[in-house]
């Protein structure tokens, strides 16, 4: 069984602060990691797709870096905000996606 | 661009009811198409996919099934719906070879 796990579960921050979180999948018979964006009330969203080792990828202050040879994908957002809010799902890729339980973020004002 | 529907958007059921959700997708032809559960507290879980017409892969041992009577629509049913049923259920779709997924809006199903 593929264990794709997040951490940590949930994250409180201040508007302004810079946060990260991790996503951890096994190391061997890489393909693919995507990153995903669910907010409340709306479908995920896909934010990346990391397929080599050291891919960093950027979409505005979000940023995500990719680590293949010990397992492990960060998520990076520079200057939260609150309309950042939102549960954020990493998927390994097998011939399916394999989905963490996800980090749900939470950023006050 | 490509669209996907699910209905309905939430949907209370009595426990041993029939259920059918249904989705479909525009813009597209010969999709991949997933039915994916977050049951409370936990992660998505897949449930079927499909790599074409009455093609459907299971995922996990349940009381549901899936179908696939036409190339861009997806139907997940139930014969008798258990209380473990409850959960919000994603219909995706990919291109074939592409892994991204493009989720629809949901359907929220509560069995009491």
């Amino acid at each position: 069984i593929l264990n794709v796990e997040q951490s940590p579960q949930s994250l409180h921050v201040q508007e302004g602060d810079s946060t990260n979180f991790t996503c951890s999948f096994p190391s061997s018979n890489f393909y693919a990691l995507h990153w995903y964006r669910w907010e409340t009330a709306k479908s995920p969203e896909a934010l990346f797709v990391m397929t080599l080792n050291g891919d960093e990828k950027k979409k505005g202050r979000i940023s995500a870096t990719l680590n293949t040879k010990e397992g492990y994908s960060y998520l990076y957002i520079k200057g939260s905000q609150p309309e950042d809010s939102a549960t954020y799902l990493c998927a390994f890729v097998t011939d399916k996606l394999i989905f963490g339980t996800g980090t749900r973020l939470q950023v006050f004002p | 661009s490509q669209t996907i529907h699910q209905w309905p958007a939430t949907l209370v059921q009595p426990v041993g009811s029939p259920l059918s959700l249904e989705c479909t997708v525009e813009g597209t032809s010969n999709p991949n198409l997933y039915w994916y559960r977050q049951a409370a507290g936990r992660g998505l879980q897949l449930l079927f996919y499909s790599v074409g017409i009455g093609q459907i892969s299971s995922e996990v041992p349940q009381n549901l099934s899936a179908s696939r009577p036409q190339d861009r629509q997806f139907i997940l049913s139930s014969k008798k719906l258990l209380l473990s049923d409850s959960g919000f259920y994603l219909c995706a779709w990919s291109g074939q070879g592409q892994e991204t997924q493009y989720f629809g809006p949901g359907t929220r199903l509560l069995v009491l």
